[in-house]
């Protein structure tokens, strides 16, 4: 695959659904990042994978909020118990080794995300 | 605390016209600075990144922006836009492992 894909591309959920959100990085990319977005709003760290170490989880919101990430592959964020305010783009990342902030990301096109 | 700053929610510009988006950022450390770019129904993509060296760094699609220590500014500019670059035009700065976005400038293009 050339790019970040996301699935799904848009969710609509009822309030006090779980939902589960799919980013597949590019290939050989070992830094992953999980961003939300909401209407208006610029982008709001979630939570960041680097190879095998511990995710840096300091931007998740609330405890409702997860991720995980299968080695150097796939990550699911997954949302317990939906809000209304949980709203919002969700958009993923990912870049090369461990280069920190100066390696680009390559964005997703993100889910969006729609509690009732 | 680190921050970044775009002054401007929304800019009009008349195609063929100049433009430039402002943005300021605070953080204590030379600066990793970004701008992307978000077209409808498009991910982000990045335009140009500053890391060191010189000030002013060209990016895609015709895009530059400069680095003001003294502002702590990195405006970007074009000296002609095009209808295609109607789009949400996103600062970052990076630190440690992550990257700050301001909030965004939506451009829209006049005919």
């Amino acid at each position: 695959g050339a790019g970040v894909s996301q699935s799904p591309s848009n969710k609509v959920t009822e309030k006090g659904k779980d939902v589960e959100l799919r980013c597949d990085p590019i290939s050989g990319h070992t830094a992953l990042y999980w961003y939300r977005q909401r209407l208006g709003q610029g982008l709001e760290f979630l939570i960041y994978f680097q190879g095998n170490s511990a995710p840096d989880k300091s931007g998740l919101p609330s405890d409702r909020f997860s991720a995980e990430r299968t080695g150097e592959s796939v990550s699911t964020l997954t949302i317990q118990r939906t809000q209304q305010e949980d709203s919002a783009v969700y958009l993923c990342a990912s870049s090369w080794s461990s280069g920190g902030n100066q390696e680009t990301q390559y964005f997703g096109p993100g889910t969006r995300l729609l509690v009732l | 605390a680190q921050s970044v700053t775009q002054p401007d929610i929304h800019i009009t510009v008349s195609e063929g016209a100049s433009l430039e988006l402002r943005c300021n950022y605070s953080y204590g450390a030379t600066p990793y600075l970004f701008w992307y770019v978000q077209s409808p129904g498009q991910g982000l993509q990045l335009l140009l990144k500053y890391f060191s060296g010189d000030t002013l760094v060209q990016g895609i699609k015709g895009f530059e922006a400069e680095f003001k220590r003294s502002q702590s500014s990195f405006n970007l500019r074009k000296p002609s836009v095009h209808w295609s670059d109607a789009a949400e035009y996103f600062c970052a700065v990076g630190y440690g492992d992550k990257i700050i976005f301001g909030k965004g400038t939506r451009l829209h293009i006049l005919p």
